[in-house]
């Protein structure tokens, strides 16, 4: 049971590269989120989707874009990479509202990004 | 704006002691508390989850409490084993919301 997986766990990109990190869930959740988690800062939601389709922003969307073209997946883009976007990412899932189940988030093990 | 702190930011214990850890939270208008438990290089782990009707929740040696009309919420350890060694990390969801607010953390070191 591989519950929520990220690609790559590690990443060094330069100032202005692009890249996507990639979340996959085989539990048939339909809420997803990327968060970012900074030393001291806690976690920070950066974007979130309530099913196939659909995204929204959360509290440090800014250089960043998602697509969730299949339920499973959940992908999260950098466009334009900056050093202030060096953190730890980490994805997640959830049953949907309409479940007791909305209220209980299964990781991924993260992916570290460092920008030089 | 939710904001959820959670102090000491470290916090080392030798084994066999009880321990509280706390978090505070500065808005009371919320639907439900989580704590989550951190191990180095891995994701997040749900511990207990407490909804706002609730006083408490337990699990094994782990009890956590919640007071919403003060904003403050604790995890109380029994017994601690190096095992639980982690960073423990609580999350808050506002009432109008579906995304959590999380504190910093604790990070618990059980000396052996």
């Amino acid at each position: 049971n591989a519950g929520v997986t990220q690609t790559p766990k590690f990443r060094v990109l330069k100032t202005g590269q692009s890249m996507t990190l990639l979340c996959a869930q085989d539990m048939n959740h339909e809420y997803m989120y990327w968060y970012r988690q900074d030393p001291g800062m806690g976690l920070r939601l950066i974007h979130y989707s309530v099913g196939e389709g659909t995204t929204a922003k959360g509290e440090v969307p800014d250089g960043y874009n998602v697509s969730r073209l299949k339920k499973q997946n959940f992908l999260l883009g950098l466009e334009s990479a900056a050093p202030s976007q060096t953190s730890v990412y980490f994805c997640a899932s959830s049953y949907g509202a309409r479940s007791s189940g909305a209220n209980v988030l299964t990781f991924g093990a993260g992916s570290r990004l460092t920008v030089l | 704006k939710q904001e959820v702190t959670q102090i000491p930011a470290a916090l080392s214990v030798p084994e066999g002691e009880n321990l509280v850890l706390n978090c505070s939270f500065t808005d009371s208008a919320i639907y439900n508390l989580q704590w989550f438990r951190q191990d180095p290089g891995k994701g997040l782990t749900s511990l207990l989850l407490i909804q706002s009707s609730q006083r408490e929740q337990t699990s094994g040696r782990l009890n956590a409490s919640l007071d919403k009309s003060s904003g403050r919420s604790t995890l109380y350890i029994a017994a601690s084993q190096p095992g639980d060694s982690a960073t423990y990390l609580c999350a808050v969801r506002p009432g109008s919301a579906r995304q959590l607010t999380f504190g910093s953390g604790t990070q618990l070191t059980v000396l052996p």
